[in-house]
């Protein structure tokens, strides 16, 4: 049984500070990882993806992948009231198909 | 104006009645796919078409019915088999970089159960 994990929240963190949302996956063999943003009632929206171990940049957001520990994270750097949205985390396991497993999504609320 | 568009944004369906959601996309995507959301639930996927004239079942696509007879559309039908239908449903598209599929989401369907 394939799995992608994520603490639920909700993660609570002032406004100008470091977010840091994780994510663990348990089949060794996939391949590539995605950070989806949902704001409540909306759908879910691609911020970041990553395929190779190490740290991918844009703008805020960081997604960090360490395939050995089967770990992702998603950092977001001064966060802004306007974050606060669950965020998704979900793993391609390979294959030509192109489907994705996702978690249940952390909550995350900026307090200005 | 490039997109995923889904209609209707809300739709009510009465018991025992067939009820089809849409789905178009001008992106261009080969692959489409169709998710459903349950509140605190993570997204399940229903049915996936990687070409026209051919789809494979998901995880829960029993109740559910679709086809793919144009690249650009594939609508999900929740058939009155499906006991449980009131959720968000999400349809998707997907294009290949090279060293996988980026999944775009619509707007999404919020099917209520009257």
């Amino acid at each position: 049984q394939k799995e992608v994990e994520q603490n639920s929240g909700p993660l609570s963190v002032p406004e100008g500070a470091i977010a840091s949302l994780n994510c663990t996956y348990s089949d060794r063999g996939s391949q590539s990882f995605f950070w989806y943003r949902q704001y409540s009632g909306k759908s879910p929206e691609l911020i970041m993806f990553i395929y190779s171990n190490g740290d991918k940049e844009d703008g805020r957001f960081t997604a960090q992948l360490n395939k050995a520990s089967q770990y992702v994270s998603l950092l977001i750097r001064d966060s802004q009231p306007s974050d606060s949205a669950t965020y998704l985390c979900a793993v391609n396991y390979g294959g030509s198909q192109g489907n994705l497993i996702f978690g249940k999504g952390t909550k995350l609320s900026v307090k200005p | 104006d490039g997109g995923i568009t889904q209609s209707p944004k809300y739709l009510f369906r009465k018991e025992g009645q067939n009820v089809t959601l849409s789905c178009e996309q001008n992106l261009n995507h080969d692959a489409m796919y169709w998710y459903r959301q349950d509140p605190g639930q993570g997204l399940r996927l229903i049915y996936y078409s990687q070409i026209v004239n051919d789809f494979q079942k998901g995880d829960i696509a029993e109740g559910y019915s679709v086809s793919r007879e144009k690249k650009e559309s594939f609508p999900l039908t929740v058939t009155s088999a499906q006991k449980n239908p009131t959720a968000f449903y999400l349809c998707a598209s997907s294009i290949y970089s090279g060293v996988g599929e980026t999944q775009y989401f619509g707007p999404g369907t919020r099917l209520l159960v009257l």
